[in-house]
């Protein structure tokens, strides 16, 4: 079993749809957490950190529920430019785990 | 601008050849990192560094090795004991090990 779990995609949603991505982790020792977006043949770039109590950025809400260890990362009213693969990755130790990502496309 | 550069952006690597990916940076962070990135896998630790002087394994060090002479670089050099280098490789770095890290645009080898 991988240490970080997400589903592929991918998710094709419409512009204006609401689409919500969980990740699940293994490792109850897992200390922070954070969501990456990472565009086709480009590096990862830090989307948004997820904090216990949840938090929200402009359409990108990320929450952690700890006692299930899955994290989720919502996006409201989606943009054509927000088509990307969105990484889950996890600090364990000094460590950070990255999950395979899921792929989103966003069409007109 | 703040930033992390790495070059080249591809590379060729002939077999039994050694070659060196640099990576560069002026944010002033003391960690770096080194991964690989697969089609359809995440990215794994191939050596990482907290300070100057020092680095660690990863997960995949075997047939890689790093050097930390200087805080703001961090070349890694991919030896002919790694038989199957063709990757896509990313350079990171964060203020401590604790932190979010940040990455430079990538370097793609692949074999002649």
């Amino acid at each position: 079993r991988k240490e970080v779990e997400q589903d592929p995609g991918p998710f094709n949603v419409p512009e204006g749809a609401t689409v919500a991505f969980n990740c699940t982790y293994s490792n109850s020792a897992s200390q922070s957490f954070f969501w990456y977006r990472q565009d086709c043949r480009k590096e990862p770039k830090l989307l948004m950190s997820v904090y216990s109590s949840g938090n929200e950025d402009g359409r990108f809400t990320a929450q952690l529920n700890r006692a299930s260890q899955y994290i989720s990362l919502l996006i409201r009213d989606s943009k054509l430019s927000d088509s990307a693969t969105y990484l889950c990755v996890v600090l364990r130790g000094d460590k950070l785990i990255f999950g395979t990502g899921t792929r989103l496309q966003v069409f007109p | 601008d703040g930033g992390i550069t790495q070059s080249p952006k591809y590379l060729f690597r002939k077999e039994g050849q050694n070659v060196t990916l640099s990576c560069e940076q002026n944010l002033n962070h003391d960690a770096m990192y080194w991964y690989r990135q697969d089609p359809g896998q995440g990215l794994r630790l191939i050596y990482y560094s907290q300070i100057v002087n020092d680095f660690q394994k990863g997960d995949i060090a075997e047939g890689y090795s790093v050097s930390r002479e200087k805080k703001e670089s961090f070349p890694l050099t991919v030896t002919s004991a790694q038989k199957n280098p063709t990757a896509f490789y990313l350079c990171a770095s964060s203020g401590s090990l604790n932190q979010p890290q940040h990455f430079g645009d990538g370097t793609r080898l692949s074999i002649l």
